[in-house]
Protein backbone atom coordinates (compact mmCIF):
# COMPACT_ATOMS: atom_id res chain seq x y z
CA UNK A 1 0.00 0.00 0.00
CA UNK A 2 0.96 3.67 0.18
CA UNK A 3 3.78 4.83 2.39
CA UNK A 4 3.16 6.91 5.57
CA UNK A 5 6.40 8.68 6.59
CA UNK A 6 10.10 8.18 5.36
CA UNK A 7 10.22 4.67 4.54
CA UNK A 8 8.20 3.35 1.58
CA UNK A 9 6.58 -0.24 2.19
CA UNK A 10 8.77 -3.13 0.41
CA UNK A 11 7.66 -6.21 -1.56
CA UNK A 12 9.93 -9.04 -1.81
CA UNK A 13 9.00 -11.31 -4.69
CA UNK A 14 10.71 -14.05 -5.57
CA UNK A 15 11.36 -14.14 -9.33
CA UNK A 16 9.05 -15.83 -11.51
CA UNK A 17 5.74 -15.18 -9.10
CA UNK A 18 3.29 -12.59 -9.58
CA UNK A 19 3.50 -9.41 -7.89
CA UNK A 20 0.18 -7.40 -6.90
CA UNK A 21 1.33 -3.95 -5.15
CA UNK A 22 -2.12 -1.29 -3.81
CA UNK A 23 -3.05 2.10 -3.97
CA UNK A 24 -5.31 3.26 -1.61
CA UNK A 25 -6.93 6.71 -3.59
CA UNK A 26 -8.69 9.38 -1.65
CA UNK A 27 -11.10 11.34 -4.00
CA UNK A 28 -14.31 9.49 -5.10
CA UNK A 29 -14.60 11.58 -7.85
CA UNK A 30 -11.48 11.06 -9.22
CA UNK A 31 -11.76 9.44 -12.97
CA UNK A 32 -8.42 8.36 -14.10
CA UNK A 33 -5.62 6.86 -12.93
CA UNK A 34 -2.00 6.06 -13.62
CA UNK A 35 1.01 3.45 -12.54
CA UNK A 36 4.30 4.30 -13.01
CA UNK A 37 7.82 2.65 -12.28
CA UNK A 38 10.89 4.71 -11.40
CA UNK A 39 14.15 3.00 -11.46
CA UNK A 40 16.88 3.84 -9.43
CA UNK A 41 18.39 7.33 -10.95
CA UNK A 42 15.84 7.50 -13.30
CA UNK A 43 12.69 9.22 -14.14
CA UNK A 44 9.31 7.76 -13.52
CA UNK A 45 8.03 5.64 -16.44
CA UNK A 46 4.57 5.23 -17.21
CA UNK A 47 3.51 1.32 -17.20
CA UNK A 48 -0.51 1.57 -17.40
CA UNK A 49 -3.86 3.87 -16.88
CA UNK A 50 -7.11 3.24 -16.24
CA UNK A 51 -10.21 5.31 -16.33
CA UNK A 52 -13.07 5.09 -13.71
CA UNK A 53 -15.68 3.61 -16.31
CA UNK A 54 -13.65 0.63 -15.78
CA UNK A 55 -12.47 -2.17 -13.85
CA UNK A 56 -9.53 -3.72 -15.45
CA UNK A 57 -7.19 -3.19 -18.01
CA UNK A 58 -4.44 -5.29 -19.07
CA UNK A 59 -0.37 -4.58 -20.88
CA UNK A 60 2.26 -6.61 -21.35
CA UNK A 61 2.23 -8.58 -18.36
CA UNK A 62 0.33 -6.08 -16.18
CA UNK A 63 -3.04 -5.83 -15.32
CA UNK A 64 -4.50 -2.48 -13.11
CA UNK A 65 -7.62 -3.14 -11.08
CA UNK A 66 -9.75 -0.55 -10.05
CA UNK A 67 -12.62 -0.86 -6.95
CA UNK A 68 -14.67 2.34 -6.89
CA UNK A 69 -16.35 1.06 -4.22
CA UNK A 70 -13.49 1.02 -1.80
CA UNK A 71 -11.78 3.36 -4.03
CA UNK A 72 -8.91 1.00 -4.16
CA UNK A 73 -6.11 0.36 -7.34
CA UNK A 74 -3.96 -2.61 -7.35
CA UNK A 75 -1.30 -3.32 -9.92
CA UNK A 76 -0.54 -6.85 -10.73
CA UNK A 77 2.46 -7.91 -12.76
CA UNK A 78 2.48 -11.62 -14.07
CA UNK A 79 5.87 -13.69 -14.00
CA UNK A 80 8.25 -10.91 -11.74
CA UNK A 81 11.34 -10.13 -13.35
CA UNK A 82 14.49 -9.19 -11.63
CA UNK A 83 13.75 -6.03 -14.53
CA UNK A 84 10.51 -5.07 -12.12
CA UNK A 85 12.93 -4.37 -9.11
CA UNK A 86 11.61 -0.67 -8.63
CA UNK A 87 9.59 2.00 -6.77
CA UNK A 88 5.96 1.50 -8.08
CA UNK A 89 3.60 4.36 -7.35
CA UNK A 90 0.25 5.58 -8.59
CA UNK A 91 -1.49 8.51 -9.54
CA UNK A 92 -4.62 9.63 -9.45
CA UNK A 93 -6.68 12.41 -11.27
CA UNK A 94 -8.82 14.57 -8.78
CA UNK A 95 -10.46 16.77 -11.70
CA UNK A 96 -10.09 18.60 -14.85
CA UNK A 97 -7.19 19.90 -13.58
CA UNK A 98 -4.06 18.17 -14.72
CA UNK A 99 -2.47 20.36 -11.47
CA UNK A 100 -4.54 17.90 -9.43
CA UNK A 101 -2.98 15.10 -10.52
CA UNK A 102 -1.98 13.33 -7.30
CA UNK A 103 0.70 10.65 -6.56
CA UNK A 104 1.24 8.12 -3.73
CA UNK A 105 4.71 7.49 -2.28
CA UNK A 106 4.76 4.48 -3.64
CA UNK A 107 6.08 0.37 -3.03
CA UNK A 108 9.53 -0.91 -3.19
CA UNK A 109 9.51 -3.97 -4.83
CA UNK A 110 12.35 -6.08 -4.45
CA UNK A 111 12.62 -9.39 -6.93
CA UNK A 112 14.75 -12.16 -5.34
CA UNK A 113 16.44 -14.71 -7.36
CA UNK B 1 8.89 7.09 -27.92
CA UNK B 2 8.17 10.72 -26.31
CA UNK B 3 11.36 11.85 -25.02
CA UNK B 4 11.95 14.67 -22.43
CA UNK B 5 15.39 15.64 -21.72
CA UNK B 6 16.49 17.46 -18.68
CA UNK B 7 19.62 19.72 -19.26
CA UNK B 8 21.57 18.44 -15.82
CA UNK B 9 21.43 15.22 -14.13
CA UNK B 10 23.50 16.60 -11.09
CA UNK B 11 23.70 20.26 -9.98
CA UNK B 12 25.62 21.97 -7.48
CA UNK B 13 25.21 25.39 -6.13
CA UNK B 14 25.43 27.53 -3.19
CA UNK B 15 22.72 29.49 -0.86
CA UNK B 16 21.84 32.37 -2.71
CA UNK B 17 22.59 31.58 -6.07
CA UNK B 18 19.96 31.71 -9.41
CA UNK B 19 19.41 28.25 -10.25
CA UNK B 20 18.05 27.29 -13.85
CA UNK B 21 16.80 24.02 -14.92
CA UNK B 22 15.55 23.19 -17.72
CA UNK B 23 13.45 20.86 -20.16
CA UNK B 24 12.45 20.02 -23.18
CA UNK B 25 10.09 17.64 -25.00
CA UNK B 26 9.37 16.28 -28.36
CA UNK B 27 6.20 15.41 -28.64
CA UNK B 28 4.40 19.13 -29.21
CA UNK B 29 2.79 18.24 -26.18
CA UNK B 30 0.74 21.26 -25.14
CA UNK B 31 1.18 20.87 -21.44
CA UNK B 32 4.27 20.55 -19.11
CA UNK B 33 5.11 20.24 -15.59
CA UNK B 34 7.97 20.57 -12.92
CA UNK B 35 7.90 18.57 -9.64
CA UNK B 36 10.17 17.91 -7.43
CA UNK B 37 10.60 14.28 -5.53
CA UNK B 38 11.55 13.93 -2.21
CA UNK B 39 11.82 10.77 -0.18
CA UNK B 40 8.48 9.72 1.43
CA UNK B 41 6.73 12.14 -0.01
CA UNK B 42 5.67 11.56 -3.45
CA UNK B 43 5.82 13.75 -6.13
CA UNK B 44 4.55 17.24 -5.49
CA UNK B 45 3.90 19.84 -8.11
CA UNK B 46 5.68 23.04 -8.15
CA UNK B 47 4.53 24.51 -11.24
CA UNK B 48 2.56 23.14 -14.15
CA UNK B 49 2.45 25.15 -17.56
CA UNK B 50 -0.70 24.08 -20.14
CA UNK B 51 0.65 26.63 -23.35
CA UNK B 52 3.29 29.31 -24.66
CA UNK B 53 3.63 31.67 -21.73
CA UNK B 54 0.48 30.41 -19.69
CA UNK B 55 1.58 28.83 -15.92
CA UNK B 56 -0.55 27.47 -12.79
CA UNK B 57 0.91 27.60 -9.62
CA UNK B 58 0.90 24.04 -8.04
CA UNK B 59 0.90 22.91 -4.50
CA UNK B 60 4.51 23.75 -3.67
CA UNK B 61 5.44 27.43 -5.88
CA UNK B 62 6.95 29.45 -2.89
CA UNK B 63 10.32 30.08 -3.32
CA UNK B 64 10.45 29.24 -7.85
CA UNK B 65 9.06 30.55 -10.86
CA UNK B 66 8.68 29.16 -14.35
CA UNK B 67 9.11 29.93 -17.87
CA UNK B 68 7.99 28.71 -20.92
CA UNK B 69 8.63 30.89 -24.05
CA UNK B 70 7.93 28.44 -26.72
CA UNK B 71 6.21 24.89 -26.68
CA UNK B 72 8.95 22.45 -25.89
CA UNK B 73 10.56 24.17 -23.38
CA UNK B 74 10.18 24.94 -19.84
CA UNK B 75 12.45 26.19 -17.06
CA UNK B 76 12.11 26.22 -13.46
CA UNK B 77 13.48 28.98 -11.91
CA UNK B 78 15.18 29.33 -8.62
CA UNK B 79 15.05 32.48 -7.40
CA UNK B 80 17.54 32.10 -4.41
CA UNK B 81 18.74 29.33 -3.62
CA UNK B 82 18.13 28.05 -0.44
CA UNK B 83 19.14 24.35 0.99
CA UNK B 84 15.83 23.20 1.48
CA UNK B 85 15.64 23.48 -2.24
CA UNK B 86 18.23 20.57 -2.20
CA UNK B 87 16.00 17.80 -3.86
CA UNK B 88 15.49 15.62 -7.10
CA UNK B 89 13.65 17.86 -9.88
CA UNK B 90 11.27 16.11 -12.36
CA UNK B 91 10.13 17.41 -16.09
CA UNK B 92 6.73 16.39 -17.25
CA UNK B 93 5.28 16.20 -20.34
CA UNK B 94 1.30 15.41 -21.55
CA UNK B 95 -1.21 16.39 -24.25
CA UNK B 96 -3.83 18.08 -23.37
CA UNK B 97 -6.51 14.90 -24.20
CA UNK B 98 -8.47 13.28 -21.17
CA UNK B 99 -6.32 10.23 -20.50
CA UNK B 100 -2.79 11.00 -21.73
CA UNK B 101 -0.14 10.15 -19.04
CA UNK B 102 2.97 12.28 -18.22
CA UNK B 103 5.82 11.54 -19.40
CA UNK B 104 8.99 12.12 -17.37
CA UNK B 105 12.39 12.97 -18.15
CA UNK B 106 14.90 11.26 -15.82
CA UNK B 107 15.22 14.15 -13.45
CA UNK B 108 18.28 16.48 -12.12
CA UNK B 109 19.44 16.20 -8.55
CA UNK B 110 19.97 19.58 -7.10
CA UNK B 111 22.30 20.29 -4.21
CA UNK B 112 22.61 23.31 -2.32
CA UNK B 113 25.70 24.33 0.12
Amino acid sequence: GESVGLHLPTLSVQEGDNSIINCAYSNSASDYFIWYKQESGKGPQFIIDIRSNMDKRQGQRVTVLLNKTVKHLSLQIAATQPGDSAVYFCAEKKGDSWGKLQFGAGTQVVVTP
Amino acid sequence: DVKVTQSSRYLVKRTGEKVFLECVQDMDHENMFWYRQDPGLGLRLIYFSYDVKMKEKGDIPEGYSVSREKKERFSLILESASTNQTSMYLCASNSDSYNSPLHFGNGTRLTVT
